[in-house]
């Protein structure tokens, strides 16, 4: 069965610092890989998606994402943050469970505060 | 606007009594799932739909119903509410693709509080 953990519940950096979300997945076969982000009282918005090709990728808002096989790894990384970024973060994998693989499973997602 | 909307936002009830909480999409996807999200779990699918008349079990189906008489509208039904059904709900669609290619989107959510 996929699953997907995110090993920090909370993540601290200073503004105009790099931050990193960490995120490792197991699946079998290709994972789809994506990272969505929820402010506060609002729904999950979609940042970026990995499915293939470049390791890198690029997504909303200057975020970005690298994927590691070797590591099974996706982690979302920013060059420097804002304080606009703070915000719970969710690391997700295609699910092929029963539907084509629509379905995503969630990790257990991790806030990130960005300190002025 | 392309958007998924749920009503009611806010919701405070009592154990047992049925209440259904709407999700209606505008992008003419056919795929549309209910998530709930519990502090440490992230989210986990309640029920989906591959499109107008196919529903089927997610992860934390029990006391939980759905229907898709219609593409664009997706209810989710609780018929005898309890206190552990007390979460976040999130209602999300996305076209379908083989392989998931696209991703999903999301309503603003239903704060639903079972007393």
């Amino acid at each position: 069965a996929q699953s997907v953990a995110q090993p920090e519940d909370q993540v601290n950096v200073a503004e105009g610092n790099p931050l990193t979300v960490k995120c490792t997945y197991s699946v079998s076969g290709n994972p789809y890989l994506f990272w969505y982000v929820q402010y506060p009282n609002r729904g999950l918005q979609f940042l970026l998606k990995y499915i293939t090709g470049d390791n890198l990728v690029k997504g909303s808002y200057g975020f970005e994402a690298e994927f590691n096989k070797s590591q099974t790894s996706f982690h979302l990384k920013k060059p420097s943050a804002l304080v606009s970024d703070s915000a719970l973060y969710f690391c997700a994998v295609r699910d092929m469970r029963g539907n084509a693989g629509n379905m995503l499973t969630f990790g257990g997602g991790t806030r990130l505060m960005v300190k002025p | 606007e392309a958007q998924v909307t749920q009503n009611p936002r806010y919701l405070i009830t009592v154990t047992g009594k049925k209440l259904t909480v709407t999700c209606s999409q505008n992008m003419n996807h056919e795929y549309m799932s209910w998530y709930r999200q519990d502090p440490g779990l992230g989210l986990r699918q309640i029920y989906y739909s591959m499109n107008v008349e196919v529903t089927d079990k997610g992860d934390v189906p029990e006391g939980y119903k759905v229907s898709r008489k219609e593409k664009r509208n997706f209810p989710l039904i609780l018929e005898s509410p309890s206190p552990n059904q007390t979460s976040l709900y999130f209602c999300a669609s996305k076209s379908s693709s083989s392989g998931g290619l696209y991703e999903q989107y999301f309503g603003p959510g239903t704060r639903l509080t079972v007393t």
